[in-house]
């Protein structure tokens, strides 16, 4: 099983440029969330989707946007990026029933420079 | 509002010490799940033990349990044993049952020491 797949796994941008962070899970989770992790901060939810066709804010938004493709689908995109957005970002996906742990994809190092 | 705490951002163990990792919350829901998580150097996340609001008695697994003190609103990792491969960052979780977000702590980094 493959579980969380995100990619790419390493990224390196120039300011200003744009990309998107694609995220597939195939335990059929109606639950999905990007998380960015930066030393001393742990993890900061961006944006979560409790099912396919909703998107919620989570703690740090700004500058980012997402898009639940469908319900093994979630991306996260970057307009124009910025230098504090070089970051680990981390997406995860859950079941909602209940209080079914987090899955989480390997990460993705992006680098803004 | 949400809010996770952990106070502890480094810890050093002896090997084959019991080690406890702290974790607080916040939250207004009568309903919610705490969970702890193990990231190693090589960094992936590591699901580890989870607690109930609703769950009258402390969740173990294996040599990790969790001290549940919910008037308190504390939610204490306990690693029995320390193994050298309990080196990693740990993290404390929280999920509200009314909104799904899942918020984390800043997290602890655990040392153990040969």
């Amino acid at each position: 099983n493959a579980g969380v797949t995100q990619t790419p796994k390493f990224q390196v941008l120039k300011t200003g440029q744009s990309m998107t962070l694609q995220c597939a899970q195939d335990m059929n989770h109606n639950s999905m969330y990007w998380y960015r992790q930066d030393p001393g901060m742990g993890l900061r939810l961006i944006y979560y989707s409790a099912s396919e066709g909703t998107t919620d804010k989570g703690e740090v938004p700004n500058g980012y946007n997402v898009s639940r493709l469908n319900k093994r689908e979630f991306s996260l995109r970057l307009e124009s990026a910025a230098p504090s957005q070089t970051s680990v970002y981390f997406c995860a996906s859950s079941e909602t029933r209940g209080f079914s742990p987090l899955h989480f994809g390997n990460g993705t190092r992006l680098t803004v420079t | 509002a949400q809010k996770i705490t952990q106070t502890q951002p480094g810890m050093f163990v002896q090997e084959k010490e019991a080690v406890t990792l702290d974790c607080t919350y916040d939250t207004s829901d009568q309903s919610y799940g705490l969970f702890w998580y193990k990231q190693p150097s090589s960094g992936e996340m590591i699901f580890l033990i989870y607690q109930g609001s609703y769950d009258e008695q402390n969740a173990t697994e294996g040599r990790y349990s969790l001290n549940f003190q919910k008037a308190r609103k504390s939610a204490n990792l306990v690693i029995s044993a320390s193994q050298l491969g309990d080196s990693a960052m740990y993290f404390c979780a929280m999920r509200e049952r009314r909104d799904d977000k899942i918020i984390f702590g800043k997290g602890t980094r655990l040392h153990i020491l040969p």
